[in-house]
């Protein structure tokens, strides 16, 4: 997707290792969120940013840290992988609070063995 | 809280028919409401979205959704389905005031036979 890039796209990792997934934005938006998908569930929050150094928990953040530490790049850690965390796990950004809308990322698969 | 469900998992039609993706929501203020779809292996791309302007929104790709508050739903249709039309809905609700982040539907996977 134009503006919004995540990376890796594809990863295999063993329990119990960190991991740790990039979101890259060209937008200048204020707004990132990190978001898991799995069938039967949608889209779930797990954590986001309202700018520079400024994050707070989604729902399914247990397990989970972020940082920012520049406007275009939201980081998403998995302390200590585990097999429930095998999953997709989009980006987002939105250049307002007030929600229009979402450009999302193209995703990145994660799979914890 | 504000919640959303959509009706189906599994939504199959012919090439040409009716498309019917039911959404119904749950806010305790006026919503904004979105429709997102989701090709293989793509992220979500917006569809349309609803803030509180006309009440039957237009989309892309010939999609349109009409905001109903007396029946709390946000149904998106398309006159005539295409193949390329096949992929997954998502419809989503967000509030006005207070947190705006919006809370997603479990989705509709739209099925298009030849």
């Amino acid at each position: 997707d134009a503006g919004i890039t995540q990376s890796p796209r594809h990863k295999v990792t063993e329990t119990g290792t960190p991991v740790t997934l990039r979101c890259h934005q060209t937008e200048n938006h204020r707004y990132m969120y990190w978001y898991r998908q799995d069938p039967g569930h949608g889209l779930r929050l797990i954590h986001y940013s309202y700018g520079v150094k400024d994050t707070d928990k989604g729902e399914v953040s247990d397990g989970y840290s972020v940082s920012r530490s520049k406007t275009e790049d939201f980081l998403l850690t998995l302390e200590s992988a585990t097999s429930s965390q095998t999953s997709v796990y989009f980006c987002a950004i939105s250049r307002t609070e007030e929600n229009y809308g979402y450009t999302f990322g193209s995703g990145t698969r994660l799979t914890v063995v | 809280a504000q919640s959303v469900t959509q009706l189906g998992s599994h939504v199959s039609v012919s090439e040409g028919a009716l498309v019917l993706l039911r959404c119904n929501y749950s806010s305790s203020v006026p919503p904004y409401l979105f429709w997102y779809v989701q090709y293989p292996n793509q992220g979500l791309q917006l569809l349309l979205k609803y803030t509180s302007a006309a009440t039957l929104v237009k989309g892309i790709n010939g999609f349109e959704a009409e905001f109903k508050k007396s029946e709390t739903s946000f149904h998106l249709t398309k006159p005539s389905a295409h193949m390329s039309d096949a992929a997954e809905y998502f419809c989503a609700v967000s509030d006005r005031g207070g947190s705006y982040i919006p809370t997603f539907g479990r989705g509709t996977s739209l099925i298009v036979h030849p």
